[in-house]
């Protein structure tokens, strides 16, 4: 299997710009995370999904981000407008049961 | 809260000698805990788990993790570091809803 696939891998976009994160779980996997990652903040789980659903977006910082999940194979997570603090990596990571595997992340600079 | 504390931001080793990265957990119901490690530039990868029974858990590369339910730790440990060691380590946790979060990672350096 290939993995968890992530992309873009980098992005550099301007403030006010729409930004789209794009994930591929493994096959069979039926929970998918989506993370950001920051030094001041480290790992913050943003919104988990569970057979497609999401089951709590509370670590969604604001209504500028959102997240979606149409079918098993693939999610997104947009930014609209996005700001210089939404610079950080997303990861995306999924599972069965038990550990996560994770994809190599996305990192977003906006300027 | 349910919350994941990992003490030490940076632990520094010689190589060859032992290292111990600390996690304390506060969970409730019976702990699940993972360690995962992280190289520069890369995701997350999983080291080792505790579900249940024996205290003592051997993952990946060497690495061992130790539980302790009286004192809610679970520290991972490896008897003689390498430089490849060195890397960004997380301990994890399942929460209420399988929510799956992580403690605020401990930089590994090994010194050669």
């Amino acid at each position: 299997d290939a993995g968890v696939i992530q992309s873009p891998r980098h992005e550099v976009t301007e403030m006010g710009q729409e930004v789209t994160l794009r994930c591929k779980p493994i096959s069979g996997h039926n929970s998918l995370f989506w993370y950001r990652q920051t030094m001041m903040r480290g790992l913050e789980l943003l919104i988990y999904f569970n057979n497609n659903v999401p089951i709590d977006d509370s670590g969604m910082p604001e209504d500028r981000f959102s997240a979606k999940m149409p079918n098993a194979s693939f999610s997104t997570l947009k930014i609209q407008p996005s700001e210089p603090r939404d610079s950080a990596v997303y990861f995306c990571a999924s599972r069965v049961t038990g550990e996560l595997f994770f994809g190599e992340g996305s990192r977003l600079t906006v300027l | 809260a349910q919350s994941v504390a990992q003490p030490e931001d940076q632990v520094n080793v010689a190589e060859g000698n032992p290292l111990t990265v600390k996690c304390t957990y506060s969970v409730s119901g019976n702990p699940y805990l993972f360690w995962y490690v992280q190289y520069p530039n890369r995701g997350l990868q999983f080291l080792l788990k505790y579900i249940t029974g024996d205290n003592l858990v051997k993952g990946s590369y060497g690495f061992e993790a130790e539980f302790n339910k009286s004192q809610t730790s679970f520290h991972l440990k490896k008897p003689s570091a390498l430089v490849s060691d060195s890397a960004l380590y997380f301990c994890a946790a399942p929460t209420s809803y399988d929510k799956v979060i992580f403690g605020p990672g401990t930089s590994l350096s090994v010194i050669p």
